[in-house]
């Protein structure tokens, strides 16, 4: 299973991209990235999730360099509802365990 | 449509008793997850099953138990519960893997053991 690893918290004010990175550096050939966001007392919410280069939707962006071992997750204008907790999570072909790193907190202010 | 139901929401519990967390979903999904969530801290896997009758392991299994009998239920059990089983625990499922696809969370039961 490859680790990934986050930071541990990160400020933006409203109106702000805010660009989250998760480093996975054993990440195998077949595994893909996912990102997941959990706001307090509730359960995590996947939002994207992309093997190599990008991949956009209407929540968010995800840059994922050739070498894949780290990735970006992009959230443009952010608000104050996108305060949350976001986890990166690598999921693989070769086991169904699926393994929540620590997530970064992200306050944004007004 | 429903999702993911876990019951109960919340639950006291005192030292040594034992009682089951519910978790039932209605989308046809093999793929079913119980975590649970520290205060302050992220989710860690207790049990997972990738289908009815297979379970297996996670990070921290001891003092739980799981079973599988269908595909919609997924229940947790807690036997002997101590203060350090004091958390948040979450049901997921997923409709696809590996690798697996979205995972679709439970609102969670919080759980007190005095």
């Amino acid at each position: 299973l490859a680790k990934t690893t986050q930071p541990i918290s990160m400020d933006s004010y409203e109106g702000q991209e805010v660009n989250i990175t998760c480093s996975h550096n054993n990440i195998a050939t077949n595994d893909y990235i996912t990102w997941y966001q959990q706001f307090p007392s509730q359960g995590p919410r996947f939002i994207i999730q992309g093997y190599k280069t990008k991949v956009t939707n209407e929540v968010a962006s995800l840059f994922i360099p050739a070498d894949r071992k780290s990735s970006t997750l992009s959230l443009p204008r952010v608000s104050l509802s996108d305060t949350a907790v976001y986890y990166c999570l690598v999921v693989s072909y070769n086991t169904d365990k699926l393994i929540f790193g620590t997530g970064t907190r992200l306050q944004v202010f007004p | 449509n429903a999702g993911v139901t876990q019951t109960p929401k919340f639950r006291i519990l005192k030292i040594g008793q034992s009682m089951t967390l519910q978790c039932t979903q209605d989308m046809n999904h093999n793929y079913m997850y119980w975590y649970r969530q520290d205060p302050g801290m992220g989710l860690k896997l207790i049990y997972y099953s990738v289908g009815a009758g297979i379970t297996d392991k996670g990070e921290v299994p001891n003092g739980y138990n799981v079973s599988r009998s269908t595909t919609e239920d997924f229940p947790l059990r807690l036997e002997l519960a101590a203060p350090s089983q004091t958390s948040v625990y979450f049901c997921a499922s997923s409709g696809t893997g590996p690798p697996a696809g979205e995972l679709f969370f439970g609102e969670g039961s919080r759980l007190t053991v005095l």
